[in-house]
């Protein structure tokens, strides 16, 4: 079992749909979870950081965490076709040094 | 801007050479970390560097190895390099448990090797 998984897709949703975006992981030590966007051939950007389980939400986005579960979500309302890129989800433990990466789901919107 | 720079941003090279890559984190930031992407694929971690002293190792080729310098900043070096080298190679610096571990990347670098 990897330590971080997701659905690669592609997941193609319609311009204005809200997306759902997963990732599960196994490891407990984790303790900071990250979603991070890339756009073709570019940096990962950091898009939501959290550390406690429960919801956290900037502008269209909703990171959400439930470390019972092990399970991490990323909802994105109002989707656009500048949301289409690849999402990562990224764990860290508590020394805040041993970084995961799930493989990414690749988001499409369609206009 | 991320405050993470990569150098060069784009690099052609031929099979059997060695190339040099190299990596400003941000201000402040002691960790360095070296990661591959090849084509369509995920981040593949290579290594990790703190305050000058490696940390982790990844799937790192015995054909590359790393350094962090007093600086800060770090270099890559890749040799008897082979056509499945061709890759994105990111740098990406935290402050490596002086805060909450979020983690910075560049805008990598793209090594094609012909």
């Amino acid at each position: 079992q990897k330590e971080v998984e997701q659905d690669p897709g592609p997941l193609s949703v319609p311009e204005g749909a809200i997306v759902s975006l997963n990732c599960t992981y196994s490891n407990s030590a984790f303790q900071y979870f990250m979603w991070y966007r890339q756009y073709s051939r570019k940096g990962p950007e950091l898009l939501m950081y959290t550390y406690s389980s429960g919801n956290k939400e900037d502008g269209r986005f909703t990171a959400q965490v439930d470390k019972s579960s092990k399970y991490i979500s990323l909802f994105i309302r109002d989707s656009q076709p500048s949301d289409s890129a690849t999402y990562l989800c990224a764990n860290v433990d508590n020394y805040g040094q041993n970084f995961v990466f799930g493989p990414g789901t690749r988001l499409s919107v369609l206009p | 801007d991320s405050g993470v720079t990569q150098t060069p941003k784009h690099l052609i090279t031929a099979t059997g050479q060695r190339v040099t890559l190299r990596c400003s984190p941000r201000s402040g930031d002691l960790s360095v970390y070296w990661y591959q992407q090849s084509l369509d694929q995920g981040l593949q971690f290579l290594i990790h560097y703190y305050n000058g002293e490696e940390r982790a190792k990844g799937n790192i080729l015995e054909r590359f190895s790393a350094q962090q310098f007093p600086d800060l900043h770090s270099e890559l070096n890749l040799s008897s390099l082979e056509l499945g080298d061709s890759a994105l190679y990111f740098c990406a610096s935290s402050g490596g448990g002086r805060d909450t571990g979020e983690l910075f990347f560049g805008e990598g670098s793209r090594l094609t090797v012909l």
